[in-house]
């Protein structure tokens, strides 16, 4: 298996644009997770996903950031709009077993917002 | 609050030495640690997952401790390698054990000087 791929790598992008990050989960994992990670703040989880259904959305910081899962092969993470403070490398994982067990973390998106 | 708090911050130690990373934690109620290994510019990687009855557990050359009753756990890591210069990161997981209430350390930076 590729283990989790994540695209694009690195996206730079002005203030107010809309950004869309994307992840393919390793096949056969039944949970997806939204991280993300700052120098400031570390690892922060935003939403997670069992069964393509969200199930804790506690950790998006607001309403410019959603997470779809149309399938269990594909799910985005969109910022509409866009600001600095989010500049982050976001990370998507997945997992079997209710994140009990290991996540498997993707190589995660560089995100600049200028 | 729950929380997370590593120690040290970060540390440099010569290639062949042996060190120890700590891990304090308030969580409560306590499911499970893990410990994860994120290499610069990469995902974080599993290294060990210990629940609450596990008081030690192994990955080659990374021991992981667990003290429950003083909430304490330990990342020993033995005859240490020119590849093991990551940040580590330690992260608990609350009732339910699962990514409900995970809370995260800020990470300890270790750097392995030959």
């Amino acid at each position: 298996d590729a283990g989790v791929i994540q695209s694009p790598r690195h996206e730079v992008t002005e203030m107010g644009q809309e950004v869309t990050l994307r992840c393919k989960p390793i096949s056969g994992h039944d949970y997806l997770f939204w991280y993300r990670q700052t120098m400031m703040r570390g690892l922060e989880l935003l939403i997670y996903f069992n069964n393509n259904v969200p199930i804790d959305d506690s950790g998006m910081p607001e309403d410019r950031f959603s997470a779809k899962m149309p399938n269990a092969s594909f799910s985005t993470l969109k910022i509409q709009p866009s600001e600095p403070r989010d500049s982050a490398v976001y990370f998507c994982a997945s997992g079997d077993g209710r994140g009990r067990e290991t996540q498997y973390f993707g190589p995660g998106t560089r995100l600049l917002v200028l | 609050k729950n929380q997370v708090e590593q120690s040290p911050q970060s540390l440099i130690i010569l290639e062949g030495k042996n060190c120890t990373l700590q891990c304090n934690y308030t969580v409560s109620p306590f499911s499970n640690l893990r410990w994860y290994k994120q290499d610069t510019g990469r995902g974080p990687v599993s290294l060990t997952i210990m629940t609450f009855s596990e008081n030690t557990k192994s990955n080659g050359r990374y021991t992981a401790t667990l003290d429950a009753d003083t909430k304490q756990s330990s990342l020993h890591i033995t005859a240490s390698q020119l590849s093991d210069s990551a940040s580590y990161i330690c992260v608990v997981s609350g009732s339910g054990g699962g990514a409900d209430g995970l809370t995260f350390g800020k990470g300890t930076h270790l750097i392995i000087q030959p």
